[in-house]
């Protein structure tokens, strides 16, 4: 049973233009959704986060916005350039001591100069 | 300060063989979990060790096991290998477990022929 739905399975977006990813899970025992970028040939990064009681965080040129209700979340890219040329991938993880990250399927994002 | 690291980086196995694969996670880390990443699953949990011990487990046959050390250096082994355990395996460590901090190594990706 996949918990976490992810799209587009790919983006293609224009230098400076704003790349959106979705995610929706179905787990309600998450309580920590980290977004990870995934260079070829590296590990995913931790590249933002958000908890569940917080509706929007930004970092930098990074937004992650939070629909509880909706059990959504998304990650906007605003001024997109060709070094965020990458993988991304939502994530959720289950409340307890045991935590394990359950990833979305992951999209492939191609920022044209 | 030294990162998540993995070895081998690569390896070829031949179908009914076994390998290990090894991990050395931060300095002070304390948990290690491993991730298989394949193009058709995505990215999946295999398992988690803290202090020695294995905390948490996904749905992977007993085929795939591990094990971790007094340094927290962990180990994964994989027996009797099939076609479809060729993957990219991802290792990461954390002081506690996953969620901030979460530090993934580069991986080891392993063809079985």
């Amino acid at each position: 049973q996949q918990q976490v739905k992810q799209s587009p399975q790919s983006l293609i977006v224009q230098k400076g233009g704003i790349s959106i990813i979705n995610c929706a899970y179905e787990n309600t025992a998450f309580d920590y959704f980290p977004w990870y970028q995934q260079f070829p040939g590296k590990g995913p990064a931790l590249l933002i986060a958000i908890r569940p009681d917080v509706s929007e965080k930004k970092e930098g040129r990074f937004t992650i916005s939070f629909n509880k209700s909706a059990k959504q979340f998304s990650l906007h890219i605003m001024d997109s350039q060709p070094g965020d040329s990458a993988t991304y991938f939502c994530a959720g993880i289950s409340s307890g001591s045991a935590r394990q990250l359950t990833f979305g399927s992951g999209t492939q994002l191609t920022v044209l100069p | 300060k030294a990162g998540v690291t993995q070895t081998p980086r690569y390896l070829i196995k031949t179908r009914g063989q076994q390998v290990t694969l090894s991990c050395s996670p931060i300095s002070g880390h304390r948990s290690v979990s491993w991730y298989q990443q394949t193009p058709g699953q995505g990215l999946q949990f295999l398992f988690e060790y803290f202090s020695e011990t294995q905390r948490n487990k996904g749905n992977f046959p007993g085929r795939f096991s591990g094990r971790q050390f007094s340094n927290s250096r962990s180990e994964m082994n994989v027996s009797t290998l099939e076609l479809g355990d060729s993957a990219l395996y991802l290792c990461a460590s954390s002081y506690w477990t996953a969620g901030d901090g979460y530090t993934f190594g580069s991986g080891t990706r392993l063809t079985v022929v």
